[in-house]
């Protein structure tokens, strides 16, 4: 069945710095979306992206639908200790009558003041 | 807020023994979607259901069951538990088929 990888698993950075993080599939996804997840928190949604290369920006956050619809990124620049959290990619795809939504496993991000 | 509230926020119980999980949904979402996520780990997705009919099943044990009722709150029943069912059961729901899920803050479960 469809399978996300995401990278990488876990990160560690300095107050400031700008943080990338992406999901490939060998699939192709309608929609990919990338949600967070604060200590102690249910998943909230960040952005959602519907067309093979559209570009997102919610604030510092920027996202990327792959051309070939088999990936996407998630960029964070100047990062803050409330960044701090799990980021979950997520792709939809449409089998049958109803789309099948699969989360990646998450990245963990550590932010150091 | 999302709008999604789960009950119980905690839960300790003892192995063997059977809990329900209760959540209700969104105003207005008619789909609903129970994850489980252990320590460090991803979101394990367990069932859907849409509109009181069961719509798509993951890794969901035979142990555990899921209902949606006529008022659209759903419950998760978790029977014979066991060690490793210890974990964080989030419920999510929607309104358009669309990927877009608001989660609730989850039940953690704590078998001893």
């Amino acid at each position: 069945g469809q399978q996300l990888n995401q990278s990488p698993q876990s990160m560690f950075i300095q107050e400031g710095e700008d943080v990338s993080m992406n999901c490939t599939s060998s699939s192709i996804f309608n929609t990919w979306l990338w949600y967070k997840q604060d200590p102690g928190e249910g998943p909230v949604l960040l952005i959602a992206l519907y067309k093979a290369g559209e570009l997102t920006s919610n604030g510092r956050l920027t996202a990327q639908f792959g051309i070939t619809r088999k990936d996407s990124f998630l960029n964070i620049s100047a990062s803050i200790p409330s960044d701090v959290g799990i980021y979950f990619c997520a792709g939809l795809y449409y089998g049958g009558s109803q789309g099948n939504l699969i989360f990646g496993k998450g990245t963990k991000l550590s932010v150091k003041p | 807020d999302s709008g999604v509230t789960q009950t119980p926020k905690h839960l300790i119980t003892a192995t063997g023994q059977r809990v329900t999980l209760r959540c209700s949904p969104r105003s207005g979402d008619l789909s609903v979607y129970w994850y489980q996520q252990s320590l460090d780990q991803g979101l394990q997705f367990l069932i859907q259901y849409y509109n009181g009919e069961e719509r798509a099943k993951g890794n969901i044990l035979e142990r555990f069951s899921a209902q949606q009722f006529p008022d659209l709150h759903s419950e998760l029943n978790l029977s014979s538990l066991e060690l490793g069912d210890s974990a964080l059961y989030f419920c999510a729901s929607t309104r358009l088929n669309t990927g877009e899920l608001f989660f609730g803050e989850g039940s953690r479960l704590t078998v001893l």
